[in-house]
């Protein structure tokens, strides 16, 4: 079965330090996409970042960056230079490649950022 | 460009019940998938559909049903309604079936079963 987890249900952070969520999954796919999705309070879930398991580059967005570390299954997220608006649900995320995929996200259960002004 | 919208906000329904949650796809995709978000929890993967037509289920019972109309807006029913229904129900409309295309997700619709 593919999962997704989430260790950490909360972290805290001071404004302008960096912060890393950590993500482990499990597949016997190959060829996957994994994405870290930002939840904010009573706002609407928005994608952070994404990586192709084929790319062994790590994705950059900005301040945000992944450690993908494809034979560890492990796909952390780190934030840079924290802000007050990153305080918000992360979720982690999955989803096999190929044909016969739906293209379905396989959720984390979630970790809580606080951003301490 | 109007992005994903879902009606209503909030609902309260009575154990036995039926009810339908809306979701209008963001202008141009032709993909919608529903996704279900217990308190404290990821969501969890219902089912998706692609130009009318169910493309794909998670594990969720026959009384969770959709539909997906021409214009791709679509709905999802869940009949004989269930405490552990309550939950935040999602959806998120793409460009295609590919992995590739990202997920835009609506704000979602709060139901509460008594």
């Amino acid at each position: 079965a593919q999962t997704v987890t989430q260790s950490q249900p909360e972290m805290s952070v001071q404004e302008a330090e960096t912060v890393t969520l950590s993500c482990t999954y499990d597949t016997s796919e190959s060829d996957y996409y994994l994405f870290w999705y930002k939840q904010p309070p009573s706002r609407q879930m928005i994608l952070v970042i994404r990586q192709e398991a084929y790319k062994q580059q790590n994705a950059t967005e900005n301040r945000f960056s992944v450690n993908f570390q494809k034979a560890a299954k492990s796909f952390s997220l780190k934030i840079s230079d924290s802000q007050l608006g990153d305080a918000a649900m992360y979720f982690c995320a999955y989803s096999p490649h190929g044909s016969g995929n739906t293209g379905k996200l396989i959720f984390g259960q979630g970790t809580t950022l606080q951003v301490k002004p | 460009e109007t992005g994903v919208t879902q009606s209503p906000t909030h609902l309260i329904k009575t154990r036995g019940q039926q009810v339908t949650l809306r979701c209008s796809s963001q202008s141009g995709h032709n993909t919608v998938s529903w996704y279900q978000q217990a308190l404290g929890q990821g969501p969890q993967f219902i089912f998706q559909y692609y130009r009318e037509e169910e493309n794909g289920r998670g594990n969720f019972p026959p009384r969770f049903s959709g539909l997906q109309f021409p214009n791709y807006s679509s709905e999802l029913n869940v009949n004989a309604l269930e405490l552990d229904d309550s939950a935040l129900y999602l959806c998120a409309s793409s460009l295609g079936l590919a992995v590739s295309y990202e997920q835009y997700f609506g704000p979602g619709t709060r139901l509460t079963v008594t």
